[in-house]
């Protein structure tokens, strides 16, 4: 099982572009959530999916649009990217008690 | 909305020593779980401890929960260098659903 995947692994981007960060997860969990980190902000939530068909929006929101394709694949997009993304994004699945987190994607957006 | 909060933001041991770091949170809970990140990567599920339960032990891993004070720590015994990382508690709102609150980690150095 390769659990969480998550490409790309890194990204540059010019503000103003767009981009799909994309999630993967073989372990057949219905719930999967976003995340961004930053330095001393620690993990703050951006979208979740409780099941395959819906989508929910967390702590933070504003800039991103999400996509629960099926229910294995999750994907966050940024449709103008600004400086303040500049993070790490997280994705994760959860089965009925534990989040299982991907390697993170680092986006630097210039 | 971050609940949880880790004290210390940062600790620096030995090897051999213990370390414990704490989690407080505001609203009621239905679990605690704590996490660990090594540098770079994403993180990792360590225990979970529900609202009725006041210890449990993982290994060298002992947590403890008091809801009365809305509190949580968790001790690592006998330190190893490989246990440097960041630990995250995260709280399990009663009621929110699926989401879970974050802290903002407490970085943890052992060495050698």
């Amino acid at each position: 099982n390769a659990g969480v995947t998550q490409t790309p692994k890194f990204q540059v981007l010019k503000t103003g572009q767009s981009m799909t960060l994309q999630c993967a997860q073989d372990m057949n969990h219905n719930s999967m959530y976003w995340y961004r980190q930053d330095p001393g902000m620690g993990l703050r939530l951006i979208y979740y999916s409780a099941s395959e068909g819906t989508t929910d929006k967390g702590e933070v929101p504003n800039g991103y649009n999400v996509s629960r394709l099926n229910k294995r694949e999750f994907s966050l997009r940024l449709e103008s990217a600004a400086p303040s993304q500049t993070s790490v994004y997280f994705c994760a699945s959860m089965d009925l008690v534990a989040q299982y987190f991907g390697p993170g994607t680092r986006l630097l957006v210039l | 909305s971050q609940q949880g909060e880790e004290d210390p933001q940062a600790l620096s041991i030995q090897e051999g020593e213990n370390a414990t770091m704490n989690c407080s949170y505001k609203t009621s809970i239905n679990n605690l779980q704590w996490y660990r990140q090594n540098s770079g990567r994403g993180l990792v599920h360590l225990i979970l401890i529900r609202s009725n339960e006041r210890e449990k032990h993982s290994g060298r891993l002992r947590v403890t929960l008091d809801t009365s004070k809305k509190s949580s720590s968790l001790l690592i015994t006998a330190s190893r260098a490989a246990d440097t990382a960041s630990y995250f508690c995260a709280t399990d709102p009663a009621g929110s659903g699926y989401a879970l609150n974050f802290g903002k980690g407490t970085s943890l150095l052992v060495t050698p």
